[in-house]
């Protein structure tokens, strides 16, 4: 089992529409939550993280963290044509070297229909 | 603020051959990371720098990858001799302390292997 799921997609919808991607994850050490969106031919840029259960609004997006459940969540209201990307989740925890290590999700490419 | 700058951006080798990718971080970034990224996947960790000290290099095939940082600045990634697994793309990353929620990704190198 990977300790990061994340449904690969394709996923497409209608401009406006409310998007909701997910992920799971089985290691209970991770500590930060995170979610990168990554245009094509891009590197990853950090849209939020959060470290604790509950949500966190930041402008269209929210990302929601249900530690019990081990599922994250990222929610995109009034989707753009600009959304359309890929998404990865990532989780991070302190390794045995001392340093917070990312483990991202495969990604979920999102197409946003105009 | 300029980015994290990464040549070449693309490359194409044959299996057996070496090949190395560079990186310059943002000025007054202390930290610097190298990803692989399969398609279909997400960035993997394959070393940390901090400054010119190796944090993690815990999943760094060494038998075939190595990388140095001089000065503490620029970096170079080096792959000898090349696999056809080693088709990915090679992203530096960048953060002023050693939160990944500080760090900036390059745009990557694609490297194919023939």
């Amino acid at each position: 089992q990977k300790e990061v799921e994340q449904d690969p997609g394709p996923l497409s919808v209608p401009e406006g529409a409310i998007v909701s991607l997910n992920c799971t994850y089985s290691n209970s050490a991770f500590q930060y939550f995170m979610w990168y969106r990554q245009y094509s031919r891009k590197g990853p840029e950090l849209l939020m993280y959060t470290y604790s259960s509950g949500n966190k609004e930041d402008g269209r997006f929210t990302a929601q963290v249900d530690k019990s459940s081990k599922y994250i969540s990222l929610f995109i209201r009034d989707s753009q044509p600009s959304d359309s990307a890929t998404y990865l989740c990532a989780m991070s925890v302190i390794s045995n070297f001392g340093n917070e290590k990312l483990t991202f999700g495969t990604g979920t490419r999102l197409t946003i229909i105009p | 603020e300029a980015g994290v700058a990464q040549s070449p951006r693309y490359k194409i080798i044959e299996k057996r051959q070496s090949v190395a990718f560079w990186c310059n971080p943002i000025s007054g970034h202390a930290t610097l990371y190298w990803y692989q990224q399969i398609l279909g996947q997400g960035p993997k960790l394959l070393i940390q720098f901090q400054n010119n000290g190796v944090v993690d290099d815990s999943q760094l095939p060494k038998d075939r990858f190595s990388a140095e940082r001089l000065k503490g600045v620029d970096s170079t990634l080096k792959i000898q001799p090349a696999k056809l697994e080693d088709s990915a793309v090679y992203l530096c990353a960048s953060s002023f302390g050693l939160s990944n929620t500080e760090a900036f990704f390059g745009q990557g190198t694609r490297l194919t292997v023939v």
